[in-house]
């Protein structure tokens, strides 16, 4: 099975900060990533994959990379982009996702 | 618009199986699979395994995490447009939020339903 490792699991940043998630596969997996936004209480929600910023996900959002090592960049932290944050692996199954990045106030 | 809608709650017992469904609408259902994710209380998105709607060997059409093998079983219902994910054998840890999610395989996930609740207690 492919390992995704996320990092950091906790990010504390203030409105307007600019922030970096990374994931990394235990083994390339191209481009076959996705990045999902989740709420409290909420379903996740799709902002990118395979390097293509969703429709409606404002362009604040940004998801580079390939292989084995990926990110995430918010580039001026939003209130409503509180959150947390999951890297998913679709090259192959099993599919697995990192274990998250909670996004939180400072 | 597309939906994928679950019931918001089931309670079960120890030992009881759990079928959890998914209606779906607002596109064509046979184009996309389903993959059934989960999220106990507090932790992060587990995946549980995908569907294709496909009228013909089950066995192609499914894949299931080796965790849930033998326990898990999914299937579609293409007159309905809805997805089933039946969890058997049931224990205090399989208490969490079931998500279906419109899937490809090649394209990944790309839209969820709002998830059910399964608690398992006594």
């Amino acid at each position: 099975d492919i390992q995704m490792t996320q990092s950091p699991s906790t990010l504390s940043a203030f409105v307007g900060d600019r922030v970096t998630i990374t994931c990394r596969a235990s083994q390339s997996i191209d481009r076959w990533l996705a990045w999902f936004q989740q709420k409290p209480g909420k379903a996740p929600v799709l902002i990118y994959r395979a390097s293509t910023l969703q429709s409606g996900v404002p362009s604040r959002f940004s998801g580079r990379g390939s292989g084995t090592e990926f990110t995430l960049t918010i580039s001026s932290l939003q209130p409503e982009d509180f959150a947390t944050y999951y890297c998913q692996q679709y090259d192959s199954f099993p599919w697995t996702f990192g274990r998250g990045t909670k996004v939180e106030i400072k | 618009q597309i939906h994928l809608i679950q019931p918001p709650t089931e309670v079960k017992k120890p030992g009881a199986s759990v079928t959890v469904s998914c209606k779906t609408s607002g596109y064509i259902f046979g184009d996309y699979s389903i993959s059934w994710v989960r999220q106990a209380p507090g932790q992060g998105l587990e995946w549980m395994g995908w569907i294709r709607i496909y009228t013909g060997d089950p066995s192609r059409d499914t894949y299931y995490e080796q965790k849930f093998q033998g326990r898990v079983t999914m299937t579609t219902d293409t007159m309905t447009t809805t997805a089933y994910l039946e969890l058997r054998s049931l224990t205090s840890d399989d208490t969490a939020v079931y998500y279906c999610a419109r899937a490809l395989y090649g394209d990944g996930i790309d839209f969820w339903g709002q998830g059910t609740l399964v608690t398992v207690s006594s």
